[in-house]
């Protein structure tokens, strides 16, 4: 089935530092999604993107559609330690127009 | 506050026992999906209702898994005979439209025993 493949897989950044992450997939996607996710509790919704070549901001956190349809990138500026957490991407296949895909998620640490 | 809500949050069975898990989605929200997560793994698809009807079950969802949604508005997930493998993170999300941003709930952490 289709997968998504998110990288880095964890990473480790001073605070203050600018981070980035990004999904890919081997087919489209017609939306993508960026969530962040505290141990124990479910993912929260971060950024939504409709439109290929889209990009949105969310604060410090900028994301952008690939012009392919097959990707997706996520920036953090200035990090702080309450970053922490695991990033998810995930993507809604043209197929099937309610189901969505997820990444395995990229674990972002801050240190202080 | 007007987000997806689940119950019970947790929930520690015995190997065999049945269990039921309840969503309510946003209020005006008719797409509602349930997923399983595992520790170190992204969600997982299980099942898809638009309104009351059940449109998408994935394989995952074996015969002793059954999800509702009598009136189009909570759901339910009941898991009958419960083994230890079903020990997961049970996550409930609804959207607005079917290509909506999805939000999810808080989780129904599920431990088998």
């Amino acid at each position: 089935g289709q997968q998504l493949n998110q990288s880095p897989q964890s990473m480790f950044i001073q605070e203050g530092e600018d981070v980035s992450m990004n999904c890919t997939s081997s087919s489209i996607f017609n939306t993508w999604l960026w969530y962040k996710q505290d141990p124990g509790e479910g993912p929260v919704l971060l950024i939504a993107l409709y439109k290929a070549g889209e990009l949105t901001s969310n604060g410090r956190l900028t994301a952008q559609f690939g012009i392919t349809r097959k990707d997706s990138f996520l920036n953090i500026s200035a990090s702080i330690p309450s970053d922490v957490g695991i990033y998810f991407c995930a993507g809604q296949p043209p197929q099937r127009t309610y189901k969505y895909i997820f990444g395995t998620g990229t674990r972002l640490k801050v240190l202080a | 506050d007007t987000g997806v809500s689940q119950d019970p949050r947790h929930k520690i069975t015995k190997r065999g026992q049945n269990v039921t898990f309840r969503c309510d989605p946003i209020s005006e929200h008719n797409h509602l999906y349930w997923y399983r997560q595992t520790l170190g793994q992204g969600p997982e698809f299980l099942t898809y209702f638009q309104n009351e009807a059940q449109l998408e079950k994935s394989r995952l969802l074996s015969d002793r898994f059954s999800a509702e949604r009598p009136k189009g508005s909570f759901s339910t997930l009941e898991i009958q005979r419960t083994e230890q493998g079903d020990s997961a993170m049970y996550l409930c999300a609804s959207t607005l439209g079917a290509g909506g941003a999805q939000y999810f709930g808080p989780g129904t952490r599920l431990t088998v025993t």
